[in-house]
């Protein structure tokens, strides 16, 4: 089955500067790679989504990009603000079947 | 439209009790699934339905059973709880299980067992 390896599990940065977070998946049929973030004690809320069909997809302040053949994935948070704090999740759907696999997460914090 | 509703909230058990955590949502999703948030471990897929009357495993499914006899509803079954089961258990819903159709998640049930 699929397997998703997110990284890093932590990232502090200065509110201003910029975070990314990298992941990677092992089942080159999947074709849909969304983010989710979750705040403490929250469900966790789609932020943004990629299909394998795009190579980078934008936001405002936050993008994802794909590259198909290394199997990986990254969000990028341009500016970052306190309120971006909060738990990121990458997921990677195999078109072959309906499951959702998820990264182990990545805890970020912005200082002021 | 309330979403992904999920109950109860909070819930204690003792080992070897059984209770049934409910999930409805009212967006006439085809696709539901139940997921176990443990820390450093992200969302791990428990069971999943594409539809009403069809249900299927996902990546830790023992302990656990489904059932979906509507389309809105997709309740979870511990039928002998155990110290392992204590997590959070998100539900969530979405169109469809293919494409990029995003998944809804309800605010989550918090179970421990002792």
């Amino acid at each position: 089955g699929e397997n998703v390896e997110q990284h890093p599990s932590t990232l502090s940065v200065q509110e201003g500067d910029s975070a990314v977070i990298k992941c990677t998946y092992s089942d080159s049929a999947s074709n849909y790679f969304p983010w989710y973030k979750q705040e403490l004690g929250k469900r966790p809320q789609l932020i943004i989504d990629i299909r394998s069909n795009v190579g980078e997809k934008k936001d405002q302040r936050i993008a994802v990009t794909l590259n198909k053949t290394a199997k990986h994935f990254s969000l990028h948070i341009t500016e970052t603000q306190p309120e971006d704090s909060a738990v990121y999740f990458c997921a990677a759907r195999s078109a072959a079947g309906n499951k959702l696999t998820f990264g182990g997460g990545t805890r970020v914090l912005v200082k002021p | 439209n309330a979403g992904v509703t999920q109950t109860p909230k909070f819930q204690v058990l003792k080992t070897g009790q059984s209770m049934t955590l409910q999930c409805a949502q009212d967006m006439n999703h085809e696709y539901m699934s139940w997921y176990r948030q443990d820390p450093g471990m992200g969302l791990r897929l428990i069971h999943y339905s594409v539809g009403a009357g069809i249900t299927d495993q996902g990546e830790v499914p023992n302990g656990y059973n489904v059932s979906r006899s509507t389309t809105e509803d997709f309740p979870l079954r511990l039928l002998s709880a155990a110290p392992s089961q204590t997590s959070v258990y998100f539900c969530a819903s979405s169109y469809s299980g293919q494409g990029n159709q995003p998944q809804h998640f309800g605010d989550g049930t918090r179970l421990s067992i002792l």
